[in-house]
């Protein structure tokens, strides 16, 4: 079975731009949640959807934002990108909704110039 | 936050077992314990996890104590690829933060040749 796959793997954007970010789960899991890492503040929820519907949200600006398909396939998108937003993003799917196995992909780099 | 304790670092000779220790004394009765890891530069990977009774999969075996206050993560023939950091989670902290996962600072295993 396919893994997680995340695309972009790296990316480079300037301070202003908006950035989609898009995240293809394991078949079969129908719940996406996003997570932003850096070293500074580690890993930090961003949100979660489950039938294309979010479930729940992290304490991130309304810059943040997501969607998912009727495939379980799901985009985050960044706007009017900050210096701050340089980070790893990552996508994890699971089954269920509240899943504590929770399966990661391999992150999409990001560097704001 | 996490609630779960780890040593910072270990270190670990390439065959042999890895012992991995998480205290988690304010687990209570039908909390599971979760164990992750992350590889540097890559997504956070699921490993196992346990409620009361030990359990092993392909990766790993987990162990926990009768009083479920802790538990040892165990590598049986650790290689180079399992250096990263692990993480110990107790359900309770997933929980109580709304279905988030969220990492403490985790033990930094290093397998040394």
């Amino acid at each position: 079975k396919a893994g997680v796959t995340q695309t972009p793997r790296y990316l480079i954007k300037t301070r202003g731009q908006q950035v989609t970010l898009s995240c293809s789960p394991i078949s079969g899991h129908r719940s996406v949640s996003w997570y932003q890492q850096t070293p500074g503040q580690g890993l930090q929820f961003l949100f979660e959807y489950f039938s294309e519907t979010q479930r729940n949200k992290g304490n991130f600006p309304g810059r943040f934002s997501g969607r998912q398909f009727s495939n379980s396939r799901s985009e985050m998108n960044v706007s009017t990108l900050e210096l701050g937003d340089s980070a790893l993003y990552l996508c994890a799917s699971s089954l269920r909704q509240g899943d504590e196995t929770q399966y990661f992909g391999p992150g999409t780099r990001l560097l704001v110039l | 936050d996490a609630k779960t304790t780890q040593p910072p670092s270990m270190d670990c000779a390439e065959g042999r077992a890895a012992n991995l220790p998480c205290n988690h004394s304010t687990i209570s009765g039908n909390e599971y314990v979760y164990w992750y890891r992350q590889i540097h530069s890559q997504g956070p990977q699921y490993i196992i996890h346990g409620l009361k009774n030990n359990e092993t999969n392909e990766m790993a075996s987990l162990i926990i104590t009768e009083d479920r206050k802790s538990s040892t993560l165990i590598l049986p023939h650790a290689t180079l690829r399992d250096t990263a950091v692990y993480y110990c989670i107790d359900h309770s902290t997933f929980y109580n933060q709304g279905g988030k996962l969220i990492f403490g600072q985790g033990t930094e295993l290093s397998v040394k040749p």
